[in-house]
């Protein structure tokens, strides 16, 4: 079957940084997504890594190793407004995407 | 950028009765739409792809007679909760996609049915 794993809830300080683990195994791969999602609102986009290697884009990176079916994303001088739910998804073979159940994070001052 | 939209943003209604929900690409024309519905404290179920002028494909245990969707235009994709009752209340959310990379998430419409 289909499965994507992720911690269920993180904790972190602001001005820190912190690395949310997804690991996946899917039928097929055609990229994989990270979203933002805050409580009560539909998920944002965050990154999509389709090759090996890290994308940066500000102060979130997204990393992802296709032959050990791993990314992780990364968020660095953390702040209180990125507590948010964070959610991997990958595309699969028939371009559809499998959703993680999501990383809530949570931001202490 | 490519906004999706969705009305209403929040409905309220009695059990039996059905509600229609829009999403709306604004400014672009989408290949495929996507519909989910997500539970508190749960990740997005998807419920049914959609491609203009055609049915649309339900995933499995989404029953399509009660949830009709209508992809009528490159902008425009209806879901009609038929018959709705308590346990549909949830939050449903519709994607537009140009390209196979990215999907571009409507604001979500949360649906409470008493």
């Amino acid at each position: 079957g289909q499965n994507i794993d992720q911690p269920t809830e993180m904790t972190a300080t602001e001005g820190a940084i912190v690395q949310i683990n997804c690991t996946y195994q899917t039928s097929g791969f055609n990229g994989l997504f990270w979203y933002q999602q805050h409580a009560g609102e539909a998920p944002t986009f965050l990154s999509y890594n389709v090759l090996d290697g890290l994308e940066e884009k500000g102060r979130f990176s997204s990393f992802l190793s296709r032959s050990k079916g791993y990314s992780y994303l990364l968020l660095k001088e953390l702040q209180m407004k990125d507590s948010a739910s964070y959610l991997c998804a990958v595309m699969d073979s028939n371009y559809q995407l499998i959703w993680g159940a999501g990383t809530k994070l949570i931001i202490k001052p | 950028g490519a906004v999706v939209s969705q009305h209403p943003s929040r409905v309220i209604c009695k059990s039996g009765t059905s509600v229609k929900i829009e999403c709306r690409s604004l400014d672009f024309q989408a290949t495929t739409m996507f519909w989910y519905r997500q539970f508190p404290k749960q990740s997005l179920m998807l419920m049914a792809t959609s491609n203009e002028g055609s049915k649309a494909t339900y995933e499995q245990g989404v029953e399509k007679d009660k949830f009709l969707i209508n992809h009528a235009s490159l902008t425009l994709s209806t879901l009609t909760v038929t018959s709705a009752h308590p346990e549909d209340s949830s939050f449903y959310i519709c994607s537009a996609s140009v390209a196979e990379n990215e999907q571009f998430f409507g604001p979500g419409t949360r649906l409470t049915v008493l």
